[in-house]
């Protein structure tokens, strides 16, 4: 059974740090990973969605990575902002149909 | 604004009601699915659906029905509401047409909160 697990739980830097969310998955056997951002009392936003066969994307000053082999993806934030604050999904598919295994999230505060 | 839809935003229920938490899309998605999310937990699958008249389970279906009598619509109902289905409810879709490979990106309603008290 697929299991994804997000550390840290929760975040606090100061604007302007770059910083690092981190994503662990049991299964390696994905076929993509995407990151969400949820804001408070909203739904999901999708960030990004990497391939099996990418290693990266990249979305403005967002960055993450996939190592499949160690069963890891990263989230690379850069020159953070307040309006960044937010909880930092990640998930990936199991199954036929796009159904997604989540992880509990990483709870980002980025302090102006 | 094209997108998903979920009603109600906030409920409050007795053990032992029943309700519907309504969700309906206008992408002409065939996918749609439903998740709760407890507190510092992920979101779990409850039930999703591949298109009109076609429903399965997900990870935590026990307590919940769904129905996919259209493609924009697809409803969730509690029976008999327990302290348990306490959660945040989310609806979601996709057009991912059907290869396990495929990433389509989900969109997400804004959630529908639920209480039983």
């Amino acid at each position: 059974k697929q299991e994804v697990t997000q550390i840290p739980a929760a975040l606090s830097v100061p604007e302007g740090e770059n910083l690092v969310l981190n994503c662990s998955f049991t299964d390696s056997a994905i076929y993509n990973l995407q990151w969400f951002r949820q804001d408070p009392g909203k739904g999901l936003t999708s960030l990004l969605l990497i391939q099996s066969s990418q290693r990266e994307q990249t979305s403005g000053r967002l960055n993450a990575s996939l190592d499949k082999s160690s069963g890891r993806s990263t989230l690379y934030i850069a020159a953070s902002q307040p309006g960044d604050s937010a909880t930092y999904l990640c998930a990936v598919p199991v199954e036929y149909g796009n159904k997604l295994v989540f992880g509990a999230g990483t709870i980002l505060r980025v302090k102006s | 604004n094209a997108g998903v839809t979920q009603t109600p935003k906030f409920r409050i229920l007795k053990i032992g009601q029943s309700m519907t938490l309504q969700c309906t899309q206008d992408m002409n998605h065939n996918y749609m699915y439903w998740y709760r999310q407890d507190p510092g937990m992920g979101l779990k699958l409850i039930y999703y659906s591949v298109g009109a008249g076609i429903t399965d389970k997900g990870e935590v279906p026990n307590g919940y029905n769904v129905s996919r009598s259209t493609t924009e619509d697809f409803p969730l109902r509690l029976e008999l509401a327990a302290p348990s289905q306490t959660s945040v409810y989310f609806c979601a879709s996709s057009s991912l047409t059907g290869t396990v490979s495929g990433a389509n990106v989900l969109t997400f309603g804004a959630g529908s909160r639920l209480t039983v008290l």
